[in-house]
């Protein structure tokens, strides 16, 4: 059964500093990887999906990059800003029918 | 504009009760898709739909129901077998399995 864990938990940075959020799931057999930012009471906001024959995304600030041999992705966000402060979320889907299996996120606080 | 619209916003159950969630998209996408989210904690996956009349459990699926009559629409139904329906649900669809999922606003299930 996969299994994905986000560290850290939480994670509080001055505005400006670069940051790694980072994400490992234990099946190396998927499908793709998508990374999402939760607002409080909110659904959930796409950021990058990442296909397993790729490596990285980029979006503006936001770069995430996909190991699969390793089961591990990271997001990178760069110049944070207060708006940035979310819980971020990643998920990983399987190679049969898109079942989605998510980390329990990591809360960032951006302080300005 | 197009999206996932979900309601209602806020729904109380009764014990004994049986309580439907609505969740619809105009965006013409084929796979829908029911996760529960508890506080502090990633989504779980309820049911999935890849296509109109068809569906499959997804990791929780004990005390709910869905149905796909059509592409737009894909209730979920929070049976009073489902002893701790307590959560927040939120609904997404995707245009396919290497496509983003967007998710709608969310329903937040309570007991009274």
């Amino acid at each position: 059964k996969q299994e994905v864990t986000q560290i850290p938990a939480a994670l509080s940075v001055p505005e400006g500093e670069n940051l790694v959020l980072n994400c490992s799931f234990t099946d190396s057999a998927i499908y793709n990887l998508q990374w999402f930012r939760q607002d409080p009471g909110k659904g959930l906001t796409s950021l990058l999906l990442i296909q397993s024959s790729q490596r990285e995304q980029t979006s503006g600030r936001l770069n995430a990059s996909l190991d699969k041999s390793s089961g591990r992705s990271t997001l990178y966000i760069a110049a944070s800003q207060p708006g940035d402060s979310a819980t971020y979320l990643c998920a990983v889907s399987d190679t049969n029918a898109g079942k989605s299996t998510f980390g329990d996120g990591t809360t960032l606080t951006v302080k300005p | 504009d197009g999206g996932i619209t979900q309601s209602p916003k806020y729904l109380f159950r009764k014990e004994g009760q049986n309580v439907t969630l609505s969740c619809e998209q105009n965006l013409n996408h084929d796979a829908m898709y029911w996760y529960r989210q508890d506080p502090g904690q990633g989504l779980r996956l309820i049911y999935y739909s890849q296509i109109v009349n068809d569906f499959q459990k997804g990791d929780i699926a004990e005390g709910y129901s869905v149905s796909r009559e059509k592409k737009e629409s894909f209730p979920l139904t929070v049976t009073s077998a489902q002893k701790n329906p307590t959560a927040f649900y939120l609904c997404a669809s995707s245009l396919g399995r290497d496509q983003p999922q967007h998710f709608g606003d969310g329903t937040r299930l309570s007991i009274l």
